[in-house]
């Protein structure tokens, strides 16, 4: 039973396309997050939400739209891609209200969608 | 916000132990982990520890945290083959933003 699984986990695409990753989790969390990670391997936060709303948003472009249906779920929408956003993108999740019954509130990480753009 | 750092490479031989050390520089953070990354995976939780506590032990693995110093480090006892991945120290803060160091790769030589 896969806790946090996100589709695809290879994408293959050439420059200018419009492609979407999706995430879902299974753990009944507030909130979830979406990571890129690069070739040196650093992690860097794109987004955050909190029961379908947006509580993070760090300096990304435009092209990058996150939705949440609900809180189980949040897609990553890329548009007009670039080659620079060749990178392994993750989806995670954590209980926000750490507390009795939630001992340490880590974040919970996909297997990673390596998206590659020509 | 918070800076943490971490070397980018560590090599040990099969048997030996591991010490993969990470600073940082907010002190504010309630929640201290470990994370471990094999090739092509995700990230998965190895250990954790808490802000009040100095140290943590959990079979192979001890955590020390020096607040004074702004240092954490994860010791592996007895380094497998098995072991060869990528750590990342990671923290926690009181908004539940999570900061991550660079991770540091560890190669253990048969």
């Amino acid at each position: 039973d896969t806790a946090v699984s996100q589709t695809p986990k290879y994408l293959v695409t050439q420059m200018g396309n419009d492609k979407s990753i999706k995430c879902e989790q299974n753990l009944g969390h507030d909130t979830m997050y979406w990571y890129k990670q690069d070739s040196k391997k650093f992690l860097k936060i794109m987004f955050s939400y909190n029961n379908k709303e947006l509580i993070i948003n760090e300096t990304v472009p435009n092209r990058f739209s996150p939705k949440s249906p609900d809180k189980a779920h949040l897609n990553l929408h890329i548009n007009s891609l670039e080659l620079g956003d060749s990178a392994v993108y993750f989806c995670a999740s954590s209980q926000d209200r750490v507390g009795a019954g939630v001992r340490t509130g880590e974040l919970f990480f996909g297997e990673g969608s390596r998206l590659t753009v020509l | 916000g918070e800076d943490v750092e971490q070397s980018l490479f560590l090599s040990v031989r099969e048997g030996d132990s591991s010490v993969i050390n990470c600073t940082y520089t907010d002190s504010s953070s309630t929640y201290l982990y470990w994370y471990k990354q094999e090739p092509g995976a995700g990230l998965q939780l190895l250990t954790y520890i808490f802000s009040n506590m100095d140290m943590k032990q959990d079979q192979r693995l001890t955590v020390l945290l020096n607040k004074k110093d702004k240092h954490l480090s994860l010791r592996i006892a007895d380094t497998q083959t098995g072991d060869s991945a990528i750590y990342f120290c990671a923290f926690r803060d009181n908004f539940n933003k999570f900061y991550f160091g660079s991770g540091t790769k560890l190669n253990v030589k048969p």
